[in-house]
């Protein structure tokens, strides 16, 4: 197993354009997790998924995100009509109960770059 | 609502010297997990410890160390004789035991230089 993966690793675009973000997490892995981490700031939570059912949602998380995961394996992040303020590094974590709790495990993130 | 503090944004020490990170949280549950983490430059976050409110216990691992005191609700990390590849970011992070979503709270994060 390889761990958490994201796609793309970076992406450019223009305030105004639409982007979606691809998140595989480990194999068998049900619950899936998305954070937004700024500059010089610690990750933020954004929206939890148990198998498809999205079960949180932040209220960082506008009406211009959303966020799928289909077939309960892996997710995409979406954002319409990209403000600056909307660059980051965006994080994606997947988890599997282990004992008491559920370790979560970090994917390299997706940075986003909004001109 | 849960909180973390990492008061300290930025430290700098020499190699071999030893280095603590502080790190203070508030929580309103008596059940919760803490943790730590390290992003070093590449970006993808690596988890060094969980502790979880039950446990007081101090741990050592090489040259890693964590003392949780609940009584100052403070979960300090001390590194030994530091190295360069110690220079990261090392986050401290909290997760109440919620219905299923264990999301985590992180703190700003220390930014530790090993300067050679």
């Amino acid at each position: 197993d390889t761990g958490v993966s994201q796609d793309p690793r970076h992406k450019i675009t223009k305030r105004g354009q639409n982007v979606t973000f691809r998140c595989d997490p480990i194999s068998e892995h049900n619950r899936l997790y998305w954070y937004r981490q700024t500059l010089g700031q610690g990750p933020e939570f954004l929206t939890y998924f148990q198998n498809e059912a999205q079960l949180e949602k932040s209220r960082l998380l506008s009406d211009r995100f959303s966020a799928e995961r289909p077939k309960g394996s892996f997710s995409t992040l979406e954002i319409q009509r990209t403000e600056q303020g909307d660059s980051a590094m965006y994080l994606c974590a997947s988890s599997k109960r282990t004992g008491n709790y559920n370790e979560q495990f970090f994917g390299p993130g997706t940075r986003l770059t909004v001109l | 609502a849960q909180k973390v503090t990492q008061a300290q944004t930025e430290i700098s020490v020499v190699e071999k010297e030893d280095v603590t990170l502080d790190c203070v949280y508030e929580t309103r549950d008596t059940t919760y997990y803490l943790f730590w983490y390290k992003q070093p430059p590449s970006g993808e976050l690596v988890f060094l410890i969980r502790r979880n409110s039950f446990d007081e216990q101090n741990e050592i691992s090489g040259r890693y160390s964590w003392n949780f005191q609940k009584s100052t609700s403070s979960f300090n990390f001390t590194i030994t004789a530091s190295q360069v590849v110690d220079s990261a970011v090392y986050f401290c992070a909290l997760s109440e035991r919620g219905f299923g979503n264990e999301k985590l709270t992180f703190g700003t994060g220390t930014r530790l230089t090993i300067i050679p």
